[in-house]
This record gives C-alpha cells, structure tokens and sequence, in this order.
C-alpha cells in the first residue's frame, strides 16, 4: 500500500477537465512541496509540476496543481487524447525520510 | 540538453551483486540532488534512494536499507547504485533522476533517464 493516496482511474471525455487527487498526512503532504509526474506508456515519468503548483518549462497550463493540508490536486484542462497516461504524486516523508509517490492514476480519454 | 544514461542490469541470480551507473550531461552535476526510482513491471514507481549533491547525506527506502549503496563521483559525472543481496522483488526497471535541488528531499526530479533493467529470478 502506498503511503500517498491517489484513485486507481479517471475518465473524461476530450476538451473536458479532469482532476487527480493525492491524500497524505501531515508527515508528508502537510509539510513538504508535492510533484506531479506524467508517465506516457512505455516511457520514462515526466515532471509537471512541483513546489505544489509551479509548472517547468515546457508545460502548458492546462496543467495545474494545488494543495491544501494533507491533500494535493492534480488539474487538466482541456483533455487530449495524448494526455493519456499515469499520473503519480510524489513529495518528501518526514517521519519515514523517504521520497513517497502515490500508486498512480491512470487518465482515461474517452 | 540534460541526458542520464543508465547501465548495468541485467539478468542476476538471487543473493548475488550488481551496480547500476548513470551518466549524467548537459547541466551541472555537483549542484544537485540525485535519485534511483525503480518500477516493477506493471507497477508504480518506488523510490530507491537519494543523495545530497556532494553525497554527504543519503537517504534509502525501507525494502532496500541494508542492502543497497548510492554514491555519486563529481569528477565524473556519474551516479551509481550498488545492490546487494538481491532478490526476486527487486525485480524493476531502475530509473536515475535528476532532483531540482541540491537534496532529494522532495522538490522534484525535473529529469529521468530511460532506465535500466533489473531481473533476478524468484
């Protein structure tokens, strides 16, 4: 069982708006930045996004991420069909000292 | 461009040794943090292990504490994971990722590589 908590699946139709959401607790998510990764079949996990809201270059903003207490989200807008992927959350544990990542999302464009 | 080429794995007989190297270009390498994430086929990503950019701290994952080394050489731009004792749930693809910071403590792994194999038979 993964210490972050994200929903096995989620679904939407192309040009809607889907969330993830990532629960935590205060060891994790409460007190420490949250990243977002997107990991396309096949290939290595990408970041978009990490300090909890902030996007690298390179990254529209369709996506978005927000955070609140022991709990982060995970924004699309806009959906495509090449958004299809897993998403993970990740952040820093510090009563484990370990990097923990959710179980992974996978996004599902209908 | 920031590119971390993974080598070393392979196919490895339970108990036995293997160490994975990354090779790091294209930024900076003594500036920041490092990781090893690995993915078991169909599975998640897990974190491995973490070291501070002079590899002065470290950090591993309960499932490997004991067992396996990261270590970084600056003057050769290189990260490495010595894993012993292996076992046939170390079974994973093992990623090298680069962290936004000078730690690991969570600000992100901005780069990944594309990761190398590691089987051990159960």
């Amino acid at each position: 069982q993964s210490v972050l908590t994200q929903p096995p699946s989620v679904s939407a139709a192309p040009g809607q708006k889907v969330t993830i959401s990532c629960s935590g607790s205060s060891s994790n998510i409460e007190n420490n930045y949250v990243s977002w990764y997107q990991q396309l079949p096949g290939t290595a996990p990408k970041l978009l996004i990490y300090d909890n809201y902030k996007r690298p270059s390179g990254i529209p903003d369709r996506f978005s991420g927000s955070k609140s207490g022991t709990s982060a989200t995970l924004g699309i807008t806009g959906l495509q069909t090449g958004d299809e992927a897993d998403y993970y959350c990740g952040t820093w544990d510090n009563s484990l000292s370990v990097v923990v990542f959710g179980g992974g999302t996978k996004l599902t464009v209908l | 461009e920031v590119q971390l080429v993974e080598s070393g794995g392979g196919l490895v007989q339970p108990g036995r040794s293997l160490r994975l190297s990354c090779a790091a270009s294209g930024f900076t390498f003594d500036d920041f943090g490092m990781h090893w994430v690995r993915q078991a086929p169909g599975k998640g990503l897990e974190w491995v292990a973490g070291i501070s950019w002079n590899g002065g701290n470290t950090d591993y994952a309960g499932s490997v504490k004991g067992r396996f080394t990261i270590s970084r050489d600056n003057a050769k731009n290189s990260l490495y994971l010595q894993m012993n004792s292996l076992r046939g749930d170390d079974t994973a693809l093992y990623y090298c990722g680069k962290d936004k910071a000078s730690g690991y403590h969570g600000s992100g792994v901005d780069y990944w590589g594309q990761g190398t194999l590691v089987t051990v038979p159960s």
